[in-house]
């Protein structure tokens, strides 16, 4: 069973700072996704990472697939309210099951 | 275009009942999944629907039941429910299957089971 696991859990911080959060495996990804969910809705589909080493930019948010494709991290820049919610990685390790990360709950304090 | 759909949006039952859920996907959309999501838990795969078949499965116990129809409609049914089953239950399509489609969530019947 490929386990994502994700730190921090729970993560306080106030408006207008930057902050990074985690996403580890002990196996390959084939592609992985990061997904932000609401209270009272579904997770949203952030953005997908398929290469090594690949960086994407979503306005403040950054999004690194390690090299070994074993992890990946995003990074908020300038962190508003507006950001708050659960953030939730989850992988393709080759089959056409999508595995879900522990998740990280984040609250930006205004 | 109208988004994925679910009802209900919340649920209350008793031990021992049985429950349908209901998921309409986006329009176009032929694949449906299935996923249980628990503070303990996290989002678990429960299964996936193509084309009015079962494509997927993940390690829910076979109280666990869906169908889809010819419409990609789907329904999700869990006999004699357990306290455990308490959870958000999402429903998430896509075009079609693989790795590379991209799967919008509709916003979840939470079940709470008493």
């Amino acid at each position: 069973t490929q386990l994502l696991e994700q730190s921090p859990q729970f993560l306080s911080i106030q408006e207008g700072e930057n902050l990074t959060v985690y996403c580890n495996s002990s196996s390959v990804f084939s592609s992985l996704q990061w997904y932000r969910q609401e209270p009272g809705e579904g997770p949203v589909l952030l953005v997908t990472v398929v290469t090594g080493g690949e960086v994407k930019k979503l306005k403040r948010l950054t999004f690194q697939f390690g090299d070994a494709r074993k992890d990946s991290s995003l990074h908020i820049t300038a962190a508003q309210p507006g950001d708050t919610g659960l953030y939730l990685c989850a992988g393709n390790f080759g089959n056409e099951k999508l595995t879900f990360g522990t998740g990280t709950r984040l609250t930006i304090i205004p | 275009k109208a988004g994925v759909t679910q009802t209900p949006r919340y649920l209350i039952k008793t031990r021992g009942q049985q429950v349908t859920l209901s998921c309409s996907p986006i329009s176009g959309h032929r694949s449906v999944s299935w996923y249980q999501q628990t503070p303990g838990q996290g989002l678990q795969f429960l299964f996936e629907y193509f084309s009015e078949t079962q494509r997927n499965k993940g390690n829910f116990p076979g109280r666990f039941s869906g169908r889809q129809f010819s419409n990609s409609r789907s329904e999700m049914n869990v006999s004699t429910l357990e306290l455990g089953d308490s959870a958000l239950y999402l429903c998430a399509s896509s075009l079609a299957m693989g790795q590379g489609e991209t799967q919008y969530f509709g916003p979840g019947t939470r079940l709470l089971v008493l």
